[in-house]
């Protein structure tokens, strides 16, 4: 089982701001690195370290932490944004481990 | 660009031992970073497999550290997995990457590979 959690599901509408969390005890220690993934493709890294984001990903995508929680907010949520996210990181042995993954539906 | 490409067989038989290789283009193995394999169950989350740096040096997912085995050959650019005994339970999408393992508590995988789909079945 997974030592870093993330709801389920969570659900936007158009143009509105989503918070995706990844708890974990680990996330103070370590930063998290956050996944995009669409159905039938590979995951998109969309942001690390402490609020990186890589080239190509656009800046409604944005990190943040607080304690042992981790947050991807996208702010401003279009409909290509539909897709399922995981964070990662490591866990309190050091190992690398991803988050149970949380469902965004765009409505 | 980095761009990594999967390739093994799709059918593995259960007890048997899965073989695949991971073609890195765009970039010297040997000129950084980690590179890692993980995999992802029909329909479930990912799980991190390992880790090899061009040194060698290797990082395993405890759970599976028994049965695995990661190699680099970075005279041909790529890195490889085996992982013995399989059964049904490691049916999944494999997926490689190129895997940052940084100080200061940074850590990511960037870029993936497309993924390839392996069944273990008789």
């Amino acid at each position: 089982s997974s030592e870093l959690t993330q709801d389920p599901a969570v659900s936007v509408a158009l143009g509105q701001t989503v918070r995706i969390t990844c708890q974990g005890v680990s996330l103070r220690s370590y930063y998290a690195s956050w996944y995009q993934q669409k159905p039938g493709q590979a995951p998109v890294l969309v942001i690390y370290g402490k609020n990186n984001r890589p080239s190509g990903i656009p800046d409604r995508f944005s990190g943040s932490i607080s304690g042992n929680t981790a947050s991807l907010t996208i702010t401003g949520a279009q409909a290509e944004d539909e897709a399922d996210y995981y964070c990662n990181s490591r866990d309190s042995s050091g190992n690398h481990v991803f988050g149970t993954g949380t469902k965004v539906t765009v409505l | 660009q980095v761009q990594l490409h999967e390739s093994g067989p799709g059918l593995v038989k259960p007890s048997e031992t899965l073989s695949l290789t991971c073609a890195v283009s765009g970039y010297s193995i040997s000129s950084g970073y980690y590179w890692g394999w993980i995999r992802q169950p029909p329909g479930k989350g990912l799980e991190w497999i390992g880790s090899i740096h061009h040194s060698g040096s290797t990082y395993y997912n405890p759970s599976l550290n028994s049965r695995v085995i990661i190699s680099v050959d970075t005279s041909k650019k790529q890195f490889s997995l085996n992982l013995n005994s399989v059964t049904a339970a490691d049916t999944a999408v494999y997926f490689c990457a190129r895997h940052q393992i940084g100080v200061a508590g940074v850590n990511w995988f960037d870029p993936w590979g497309q993924g390839t789909l392996v069944i273990v079945s008789s």
